[in-house]
């Protein structure tokens, strides 16, 4: 099955520090990916979509200043945390969408996940 | 917008039990269904997905779900729980990106 992988898998940062977390797709072209977050304990949380070579769509509340996210080839995107600060601190998870199956309908495949501590 | 509702935080069973996680969407249009399940501290794992067709639909781990268009519910099923079932499972539904609930926590007990 094809394969999203994160890197790193964790992180922790000074606040006020930048940090990027990478998503590949290994073995298929993603002309999209998503980038979500989930608090301790609970839901996962869309928070931006993001489009090779365009900007990325972001979720109502979630700042694009904040989180910088590139979508420059076909398998990869990336997303900064700028500034971090602790309530930043979360695990964010990236999916990636790969291309219509014979169904017609898409599949994502999820990474693993970064978990980031902003102390 | 699309959405899925899980009622239940905590569902608990006995090993050897059937077992329900229950979900329930709110879409307009055709819904395409997900069923994940997360261990601690790891990604998603894929069981299974309602797109068209049958509305029973089998998955990974013995798992499947029915889809009931009458009751807008999408309830995740095992006819016989095993301890290490136990774990945090997400209803989700596609709209671009992905709708998670809220999630629930199966514990099964030996």
């Amino acid at each position: 099955g094809a394969v999203v992988s994160q890197h790193p898998s964790r992180v922790i940062c000074k606040s006020g520090t930048s940090v990027k977390i990478e998503c590949r797709s290994l073995d298929f072209q993603a002309t999209t990916m998503f980038w979500y977050r989930q608090f301790p304990k609970k839901s996962l949380m869309l928070m931006a979509t993001s489009n090779e070579g365009s900007k990325a769509t972001y979720e109502q509340g979630v700042e694009k200043d904040k989180f910088l996210i590139n979508h420059a080839s076909l398998t990869l995107s990336t997303l900064t945390v700028t500034s971090a600060h602790p309530e930043d601190s979360s695990f964010y998870i990236c999916s990636a969408r790969d291309g219509l199956g014979t169904s017609g309908v898409y599949e994502q495949y999820f990474g693993p996940g970064t978990r980031l501590t902003v102390t | 917008a699309q959405s899925v509702a899980q009622p239940e935080d905590q569902v608990n069973v006995a090993e050897g039990n059937p077992l329900t996680v229950k979900c329930t969407y709110s879409v307009s249009g055709n819904p395409y269904l997900f069923w994940y399940v997360q261990y601690p501290n790891r990604g998603l794992q894929f069981l299974l997905k309602y797109i068209t067709g049958d509305n029973l639909v089998k998955g990974s781990y013995g798992f499947e779900a029915e889809f009931n268009k009458s009751q807008t519910s999408f309830h995740l099923k095992k006819p016989s729980a095993l301890v290490s079932d136990s774990a945090l499972y997400f209803c989700a539904v596609r709209d671009g990106g992905m709708r998670f609930g809220a999630g629930t926590r199966l514990t099964v007990k030996p």
